[in-house]
């Protein structure tokens, strides 16, 4: 399966624990997402990764996350002191630019962090 | 306000059925339109893009109205595997460093459709 990959993809842990993501994109694609969706919502943008470049942050991004894409191919999300409220699901994409262009996003099933 | 607004529904349909779904978005600099689908605890994917002359395929037509800021998407013929929640997506054009436009898409809160014998 060349698709996006995460894992782990249920990860459950007590509040005040750090927790590490990792997302594997599509060999090819140099633009790498990171989404989070809670229930009843849509996805929301975290942040953003051009190669090994982060480019961009959402002000959701607190300062207990933070995101790595060290060789500009996988990347991690760590959230330290993890909060009741950090529970939902992870959701990594990846894009090609081609051109220009931004070619559609494809995304990984997900990693679901529930926290006790 | 929501930068994207859908109505969540659910809607209940029978098999065969016609549903629209609706969606507004707030910004006007909105470049790129999609709807993506995503069935229970799975991701989402993207069903379609949707073009200003508004576009088909096979049983499913997305329409735009930049002037109202509305997107819509008819499902003919439902069928039991449409069955699934529908996402509005919506990008402004953002550009990086390099000058290159990315693609930080704004989702809607989804619409859940089911289809029912």
């Amino acid at each position: 399966d060349t698709g996006v990959s995460q894992n782990p993809r249920h990860k459950i842990t007590k509040r005040g624990q750090n927790v590490t993501f990792r997302c594997d994109p599509i060999s090819e694609h140099n633009r790498l997402y990171w989404y989070r969706q809670t229930l009843g919502q849509g996805p929301e943008f975290l942040t953003y990764f051009q190669n090994e470049a982060q480019l961009e942050k959402s002000r959701l991004l607190s300062d207990r996350f933070s995101a790595e894409r060290p060789k500009g191919s996988f990347s991690t999300l760590e959230i330290q002191r993890t909060e009741q409220g950090d529970s939902a699901m992870y959701l990594c994409a990846s894009s090609l630019v081609y051109g220009g262009i931004n070619q559609p996003q494809h995304f990984g099933d997900g990693t679901r962090l529930s926290i006790l | 306000r929501k930068e994207v607004e859908q109505d969540p529904g659910p809607f209940n349909v029978p098999e065969g059925a016609t549903v629209a779904f609706n969606c507004t978005y707030s910004n006007s600099a909105s470049q790129s339109f999609f709807w993506y689908r995503q069935d229970c605890r799975k991701e989402p994917k993207l069903l379609m893009s949707v073009y200003s002359s508004g576009n088909e395929d096979g049983r499913f037509t997305a329409q735009l109205n930049r002037a109202s800021q509305y997107i819509s998407l008819l499902i003919r013929d439902s069928k039991l595997s449409d069955s699934a929640t529908y996402l509005c997506v919506v990008t402004v054009p953002r550009f990086n460093a390099g000058g290159t436009s990315y693609g930080k898409l704004t989702f809607g809160q989804g619409t859940i459709l089911t289809v029912h014998p």
